[in-house]
């Protein structure tokens, strides 16, 4: 089982950038995925979640509006589209599936490596 | 939204020592907490899931328990490997969230 985060870079405030995680190793579409990030210095914050069937997804509020997080299960990759990205934004973002088949609300197993967003000008 | 408050934030410890933090709930979750190590520069690893029950692979000396609105993670005898930080996280409902972590430094 392996997931694989990429797409951060570097983007001024007010900017669009997308995060993509390739999961590998499972059944794709029946598991839920999310994102959560750190920002420097700072603990974890979770951030998004898709259901297995795409059918729901849930955002915290700090990026409620501006996020959104859909799933391809052809190629097995979950996209978070970020808007409107202000400077708290900045951090490491880390792709995680539920560990458990089938359910949204559970815990994280396993988790990518993380892509770093930095939001500056 | 339910919120995750870790204690203590941080704490000295030597190798052997028994260590005990506490994750307190704004609200009664049942046993929906898990709990996570972080090392810089790694992905976070889960430890316990379901408050007490301990994810394969997972060396016996780390344990949970809890319910309802307090639960602990203890290390009976801590190792040179165990110096990380620790997060405790509720899945009783949306918002999903993470208590703000206890930093376990060498003494």
């Amino acid at each position: 089982v392996q997931l694989v985060e990429s797409g951060g870079a570097l983007v001024k405030p007010g900017g669009s950038l997308r995060l993509s995680c390739v999961a590998s190793g499972f059944v794709f579409d029946t598991y839920a995925m999310t994102w959560v990030r750190q920002a420097p210095g700072k603990g974890l914050e979770w951030v998004s979640l898709i259901s297995g069937g795409s059918d729901s997804a849930y955002y915290a509020d700090s990026v409620e509006g501006r996020f959104t997080l859909v799933r391809d299960s052809a190629k097995k990759t979950v996209y978070l589209q970020m808007n409107d990205l202000r400077a708290d934004d900045t951090a490491t973002y880390y792709c995680a599936r539920v560990s458990q088949e089938l359910v949204r609300l559970g815990y994280f197993d396993p988790w990518g490596q993380g892509t770093q967003v930095t939001v500056s000008s | 939204a339910i919120q995750l408050t870790q204690s203590p934030s941080s704490l000295s410890a030597s190798v052997g020592d028994r260590v005990t933090v506490t994750c307190r709930a704004s609200q009664a979750i049942s046993s929906a907490l898990a709990w996570y190590q972080h090392k810089p520069g790694r992905a976070p690893r889960l430890l316990i899931y379901d408050a007490s029950l301990l994810e394969s692979g997972v060396p016996s000396r780390f344990s949970g328990s809890g319910s309802g609105t307090e639960f602990t993670l203890t290390i009976s005898s801590l190792q040179p490997e165990d110096f990380a930080t620790y997060y405790c996280q509720h899945f009783d409902s949306f918002p999903l969230a993470f208590a703000g972590g206890t930093k376990v430094e060498i003494k």
